[in-house]
């Protein structure tokens, strides 16, 4: 099993550009998160899945758009990459439910200049 | 609202000193309790997690962690702490909708 995999690794944008950061988890898990890194921030989430065909906010939504495209895949969209966006992506999945850890993927560190 | 709080943001231990790292949560109802621990350059892993039962909680890595609820709190400790230990250590609580929110984190230097 593959856990969570994240594509691309590193990725560095102009601002302005659009990219699409991938996951896909072979867990068979029905929910799915987006978060960022900052230094002194923790982990913050933007986006979650808690089942296949729904995707609510979360913390830091502004900027990002995401799409839940089957049980298996959760994609996050930059649509116009801004340099507060600098941040290194991770993407989790879990059962469904407070109950459950999350697991996640290796990350994507992305650099808008 | 909910919270987590780690009021160290760094600490730095002596190779076999024990260690213990602090965390306390803001949340209304019986808190699902996590500790996860980051190297450099990878994602998270999962040390140990509180549910309910025994407030004392033992985890992968020799690690454990005591739930207090009338502190609000969920310290990680370690009796020994080797080189390989040297990260950073993130404790969440998870929300009924199963949402983690996470502390600032702790990162965690190991001397010779």
């Amino acid at each position: 099993n593959a856990g969570v995999t994240q594509t691309p690794k590193f990725q560095v944008l102009k601002t302005g550009q659009s990219m699409t950061l991938q996951c896909a988890q072979d867990m068979n898990h029905n929910s799915m998160y987006w978060y960022r890194q900052d230094p002194g921030m923790g982990l913050r989430l933007i986006y979650y899945s808690a089942s296949e065909g729904t995707t609510d906010k979360g913390e830091v939504p502004n900027g990002y758009n995401v799409s839940r495209l089957n049980k298996r895949e959760f994609s996050l969209r930059l649509e116009s990459a801004a340099p507060s966006q600098t941040s290194v992506y991770f993407c989790a999945s879990s059962g469904q439910g407070a109950a459950y850890e999350q697991y996640f993927g290796p990350g994507t560190r992305l650099t808008v200049t | 609202a909910q919270s987590v709080t780690q009021p160290d943001i760094h600490i730095t231990v002596s190779e076999g000193a024990s260690l213990e790292l602090r965390c306390n949560y803001s949340y209304g109802a019986t808190p699902y309790l996590f500790w996860y621990v980051q190297s450099p350059g990878q994602g998270l892993q999962l040390l140990l997690k509180y549910f309910s039962g025994d407030t004392l909680v033992q985890g992968i890595k020799g690690f454990e962690a005591e739930f207090k609820r009338s502190q609000s709190s969920f310290n990680l400790r370690k009796p020994s702490v080797h080189w390989s230990d040297a990260a950073e250590y993130f404790c969440a609580v998870g929300v009924n909708t199963g949402k983690l929110i996470f502390g600032q984190g702790t990162t965690l230097q190991v001397k010779p």
